[in-house]
């Protein structure tokens, strides 16, 4: 079975401050991971996705991801933070070495950022 | 280039009636993906089509049904709705490999 959590519901930040948005994932075999951010009465937009290779990766609007396969997680990261990131952002996983594609998300972090 | 195409965009329907949803997904991709939407359950796998043949399941009745076309376009079809059906439904294409999985805009659906 795979899984993912998203150990906080909000995250607040100050617009300029760095924010990060944690996820952590389990999954029997080697995963597939990805970001995706939703806004209201919206469908899902991808981010970033890490498949293999660099730990670090490089996704839209100035996003990044670490994946960190010790301690199974993989943390959204930006540098400064703008009001419009404020979204609900949610974290997936596949297991790449099954046949099952369903992509497991987790419950979701609602991000604000002030002003 | 067009991305995925989810219709309707809203719906309104009575407990016990069925309803169809439609999903046109990029040019070129061929597996299609539905997941339901809800403030309890948050998002959920429902089926995955790949050249019209259902390749995985999620853990739903079996009033929830779907189709793939020759042409990739996929339908969900839920009959006997229930007032916990309310939810968006969202639809997601990919190649069909280890990409990445675009979303429609889903279609939220109430039942009364």
């Amino acid at each position: 079975a795979q899984s993912v959590a998203q150990p906080e519901d909000q995250v607040n930040v100050a617009e300029g401050n760095p924010l990060t948005v944690k996820c952590t994932y389990s999954v029997s075999g080697n995963p597939y991971l990805f970001w995706y951010v939703q806004y209201p009465n919206r469908g899902l937009q991808f981010l970033l996705k890490y498949i293999t290779g660099d730990n670090l990766v490089k996704g839209s609007y100035g996003f990044e991801a670490e994946f960190n396969k010790s301690q199974t997680s993989f943390h959204l990261k930006k540098p400064s933070a703008l009001v419009s990131d404020s979204a609900l952002y949610f974290c997936a996983v596949r297991d790449r070495d099954t046949g099952r594609r369903a992509l497991t998300f987790g419950s979701g972090t609602r991000l604000q950022v002030q002003p | 280039k067009a991305g995925v195409t989810q219709t309707p965009r809203y719906l309104i329907k009575t407990r016990g009636q069925q309803v169809t949803l439609s999903c046109s997904p990029i040019s070129g991709h061929r597996s299609v993906s539905w997941y339901q939407q809800t403030p309890g359950q948050g998002l959920q796998f429902l089926f995955e089509y790949f050249s019209e043949t259902q390749r995985n399941k999620g853990n739903f009745p079996g009033r929830f049904s779907g189709r793939q076309f020759s042409n990739s376009r996929s339908e969900m079809n839920v009959s006997t709705l229930e007032l916990g059906d309310s939810a968006l439904y969202l639809c997601a294409s990919s190649l069909g490999s280890g990409g990445g999985y675009t979303f429609g805009s889903g279609t939220r659906l109430t039942v009364v």
